[in-house]
């Protein structure tokens, strides 16, 4: 396992269209994180899962955007009818219960 | 919502030069300090994760100290390199486990 994975590194989409984002965490990890950076900002946090349990969900995500983790294992994060305000950085952490967490590279999203 | 701030925001220092950068934030209700470095095109690395009062970490010559009671870390490195360039993002976890507020980091540029 070379560490958290996150799928694609970047997208482009059309405003008004529907991504998905797909993160794989250390496999022993039972807890997975979302956050989002915008220019300029550092990660603001968006959900929080442990094992399949969707346990935090800040106020940041709007109803267009979903989060699951169906097996406790990978996760996918979705954004419907993409603004262009949607347009950052969406990384992926994972963790086994200490604090700290390990993160992908991010996938970075693009609303044209 | 908790605020955690980093100064400077972006600084430039010439190779062989020693800096440090501040990282502030409540000092209510703290649970642990993370550092993480980010290079460009790169997923954060973590540096230290702190949680008591007094903690000084070190890895090679990067250093960091933590003040709960009075809110603040100290990020150190001495004898900068030009493979040191990144962002340093500090973020707080006062909750648990559960979720990480970031600062929006200190850029730091080492000029060869």
């Amino acid at each position: 396992d070379t560490g958290v994975s996150q799928d694609p590194r970047h997208k482009i989409t059309k405003r008004g269209q529907n991504v998905t984002f797909r993160c794989d965490p250390i496999s022993e990890h039972n807890r997975l994180y979302w956050y989002r950076q915008t220019l300029g900002q550092g990660p603001e946090f968006l959900t929080y899962f442990q094992n399949e349990a969707q346990l935090e969900k800040s106020r940041l995500l709007s109803d267009r955007f979903s989060a699951e983790r169906p097996k406790g294992s990978f996760s996918t994060l979705e954004i419907q009818r993409t603004e262009q305000g949607d347009s950052a950085m969406y990384l992926c952490a994972s963790s086994s219960g200490t604090p700290e967490a390990f993160f992908g590279q991010g996938t970075r999203l693009t609303v044209v | 919502i908790l605020n955690v701030e980093q100064s400077p925001q972006s600084l430039h220092v010439q190779e062989g030069d020693s800096t440090n950068f501040t990282c502030s934030f409540p000092s209510s209700n703290f649970y642990a300090l993370h550092w993480y470095r980010w290079e460009t095109a790169k997923s954060p690395e973590a540096l230290f994760v702190m949680t008591l009062n007094g903690d000084e970490k070190k890895k090679g010559r990067i250093s960091a100290t933590l003040n709960t009671k009075e809110g603040y870390s100290y990020l150190y490195i001495k004898g900068s390199q030009p493979e040191d360039s990144a962002t340093y993002l500090c973020a707080l976890n006062s909750g648990g486990y559960q979720k990480v507020t970031f600062g929006t980091g200190t850029k730091l540029q080492v000029i060869p």
